[in-house]
C-alpha cells in the first residue's frame, strides 16, 4: 500500500515570496509522483509529474518540484507566489507498473495527501 | 475540445435515498475514475471503469456502484445514503494505456440531510 504525507495543513505566504509545499511517501514499490491544484469550487488540475528521468519536473507557471528518492519525498516550490496562487494544493502517489507482483491492484489508482491550503496576501 | 464533464453540480438528498451522478470523459479517453473528496481531505479513490467493466476499487462500501456506456461515459450510484456521503464527488477520464495522466472534472456537490 502507498501512504502520501503532506506536512504542513495551511502555509500563508505574501506575495512575491517563495513558497515550498512538503510531500513525503511511503510506497514498498515504485510510484509516480504528481501536484495538483484545487481552485476555490473547482476540480482539479494537474500542475507536474515526475515519471522517470530527471528528478527535477516544472509547470509552466513557475512551480517546480523535485523527486527525493532517498528521503521519499517531492517538495513544491515556486520562488516567487502571486495572489492567483491561492489555492489547495495536493500531492498524489500511483504505482507506475501494473505488471508487478501485488501491485495490480494499486495500478491506475491516485494516492492523494490531504492538502495543503496555500493563501497568498498582499 | 470540451473537458470531462459532470452533472449535476449540486445535489441534495435526505438519508437513505439513493443518487446517481453522471460524467462524460474527455474526448477520446476510454477510462473513467471516480474519487470522493469529503470536506477538509484528499480525494479517495472509489473505483475505475475500462471497457465498461469495474478494473480497480478502492475501500468503499457496495453502496457504491457504477458503470460505464459504450461511449465511454460513466454513472456513480450511491444506495442508502448515509450523512457521511456528503462530499464532493470527482469523476476523472484518461486513457487505457497512459493513466498517469487523469483529467478531472469540476465535480458534484452532494449534501446528504
Amino acid at each position: 500500500a502507498q501512504s502520501v504525507t503532506q506536512l504542513d495543513s495551511q502555509v500563508p505566504v505574501f506575495e512575491e515570496a517563495p513558497v515550498e509545499l512538503r510531500c513525503n511517501y511511503s510506497s514498498s514499490v515504485s510510484v509516480y509522483l504528481f501536484w495538483y491544484v484545487q481552485y476555490p469550487n473547482q476540480g482539479l488540475q494537474l500542475l507536474l509529474k515526475y515519471l522517470s528521468g530527471s528528478t527535477l519536473v516544472k509547470s509552466i507557471n513557475g512551480f517546480e518540484a523535485e523527486f527525493n528518492k532517498s528521503q521519499t519525498s517531492f517538495h513544491l516550490r515556486k520562488p516567487s507566489v502571486h495572489i492567483s496562487d491561492t489555492a489547495e494544493y495536493f500531492c498524489a502517489v500511483m504505482v507506475d507498473s501494473p505488471g508487478m507482483i501485488g501491485t495490480t491492484d494499486s495500478w491506475g489508482k491516485l494516492q492523494f495527501g490531504a492538502g495543503t491550503q496555500v493563501v497568498v496576501t498582499p | 475540445d470540451a473537458g470531462v464533464t459532470q452533472s449535476p453540480t449540486h445535489l441534495i438528498k435526505t438519508r437513505g435515498q439513493q443518487v446517481t451522478l453522471r460524467c462524460s470523459p474527455k474526448s477520446g479517453h476510454d477510462t473513467v475514475s471516480w474519487y470522493q473528496q469529503a470536506l477538509g481531505q484528499g480525494p479517495q479513490f472509489i473505483f475505475q471503469y475500462y471497457e465498461e467493466e469495474e478494473r480497480q476499487r478502492g475501500n468503499f462500501p457496495d453502496r457504491f456502484s457504477g458503470h460505464q456506456f459504450p461511449n465511454y461515459s460513466s454513472e456513480l450510484n450511491v444506495n442508502a445514503l448515509l450523512l457521511g456521503d456528503s462530499a464532493l464527488y470527482l469523476c476523472a477520464s484518461s486513457l487505457a494505456l497512459s493513466t498517469d495522466t487523469q483529467y478531472f472534472g469540476p465535480g458534484t456537490r452532494l449534501t446528504v440531510l
